[in-house]
């Protein structure tokens, strides 16, 4: 009930291309669903969040859609580029102030 | 300048010693999250504390222990106990109300 999957776990893409990463979650009582971009040997970073009554939020390049419905939300990074390369992570909350369910993370390579 | 640190960046330890994982705060939020990280897989929730004195187990809590004494400070005893401690140790904090969790730069552990 309280998991988060996301997929794929690798994506390798060329710069300007459009890396997509889905996640899919069980828990109905979930309504805040973050992304986070982590470097290696870093912490995660807040990257971009949306709550289920809307069904696309952007910032920047990066671009969330959600699909309550299905129960699935996404990530996709518009122009691409080589500084992009990092792991992001999806994860879900059922209530401020409470902890965060994450998915198992998504290592983008992103080649010049 | 704000934000979370934690110290050290890289800790050794010896098999059947307990290590206590620093984190402090100078944002001024009410709730504090440890989580561990395991190379290639995403981060599970160990302990969170939504306000000082009180705190609560996550998912993982077993061989690990917290206080909460102040605001700022949250921090992490790895035990004797806990079967597989190496790993990456992340701490967190989020405003009293908030859904956004922001994360400092990490311990790596190492026991031998």
């Amino acid at each position: 009930q309280q998991q988060v999957k996301q997929s794929p776990q690798s994506l390798i893409v060329q710069k300007g291309g459009i890396p997509i990463i889905n996640c899919a979650y069980e828990n109905t009582a979930f309504d805040y669903f973050p992304w986070y971009q982590q470097f290696p040997g870093k912490g995660p970073a807040l990257l971009i969040a949306i709550r289920p009554d809307v069904s696309e939020k952007k910032e920047g390049r990066f671009t969330i859609s959600f699909n309550k419905s299905a129960k699935q939300f996404s990530l996709h990074i518009m122009d691409s580029q080589p500084g992009d390369s990092a792991t992001y992570f999806c994860a879900a909350s059922g209530a401020a102030g409470n902890k965060l369910t994450f998915g198992g993370g998504t290592r983008v390579l992103v080649k010049p | 300048d704000g934000g979370i640190t934690q110290s050290p960046k890289y800790l050794f330890r010896k098999e059947g010693q307990n290590v206590t994982l620093s984190c402090e705060q100078n944002l001024n939020h009410d709730a504090m999250y440890w989580y561990r990280q395991d190379p290639g897989q995403g981060l599970r929730l160990i302990y969170y504390s939504q306000i000082v004195n009180d705190f609560q187990k996550g998912d993982i809590a077993e061989g690990y222990s917290v206080s909460r004494e102040k605001k700022e400070s949250f921090p992490l005893t790895v035990t004797s106990a806990q079967k597989n401690p190496t790993a990456f140790y992340l701490c967190a904090s989020s405003d009293r109300g908030a859904y956004e969790q922001y994360f400092g730069p990490g311990t790596r552990l190492t026991v031998t």
